[in-house]
């Protein structure tokens, strides 16, 4: 069965402190992994897809990237407003295309 | 604004009952997914259609059904209530049958 697991549960940053969040996978051939980002009660919001290892994608203060059994998403120098929980997903090869979410890890960042 | 539209935005009910929840996806996706999301357990994929069709299914009870409509709308039915029931509920959206997914507002059921 596909496993995904996120560390840190929650991370406090300072404004301006870069850091990383990691997501570990298990998953019987990679389609694809996937971060969101879920402010409290609403839906999480895409933010990157990415397909093989050495990948990487980048938007704004945000970098994912990816290995064969993790995915880094790094932040730098972040921002109040990047303050949510960012989810890691992960879909497999075979024909079932269901998408296996991670708990999430909530990020507080403070001015 | 994703594009994805449920309803109704919360739900209060009683044990036993009977709900259904709505979704229209984005104008020109195919494919409709559903996730349970309660406080500890982060979103639970239940079901996924795809221009109509049931694809794939996930930790769904045999209380919850779904169907897609023609017109692609999603419908997730919850029958017979439990107090664990109580969630988010999401619907979400792709073009095919892609991870890259967006989702909706969510619905709030409460069973007293």
């Amino acid at each position: 069965e596909d496993q995904v697991t996120q560390s840190p549960e929650a991370l406090r940053l300072q404004e301006g402190e870069s850091s990383s969040l990691n997501c570990s996978y298990t998953v019987s051939g990679l389609r694809g992994l996937f971060w969101y980002r879920q402010d409290p009660g609403k839906g999480p919001e895409f933010l990157f897809t990415l397909y093989s290892a050495g990948e990487e994608k980048e938007k704004e203060r945000l970098k994912a990237t990816l290995t064969k059994k993790e995915s880094f998403l790094h932040i730098t120098a972040p921002k109040p407003e990047d303050s949510a929980t960012y989810l890691c997903a992960v879909q497999a090869m075979n024909g079932y295309q269901k998408v296996t979410f991670g708990i999430g890890t909530k990020l507080q960042v403070i001015p | 604004d994703s594009g994805v539209t449920q309803t109704p935005k919360h739900l209060i009910t009683a044990t036993g009952q009977r709900v259904t929840l709505r979704c229209s996806p984005r104008s020109g996706d195919l494919s409709v997914y559903w996730y349970q999301q309660s406080l500890d357990q982060g979103l639970q994929f239940l079901i996924q259609y795809y221009n109509g069709e049931e694809r794939a299914k996930g930790n769904i009870l045999e209380r919850f059904s779904a169907q897609q409509f023609p017109d692609l709308h999603s419908e997730l039915n919850l029958s017979s209530l439990e107090l664990g029931d109580s969630a988010l509920y999401f619907c979400a959206s792709s073009v095919d049958r892609s991870g890259e997914q967006y989702f909706g507002p969510g619905t709030r059921l409460t069973v007293t």
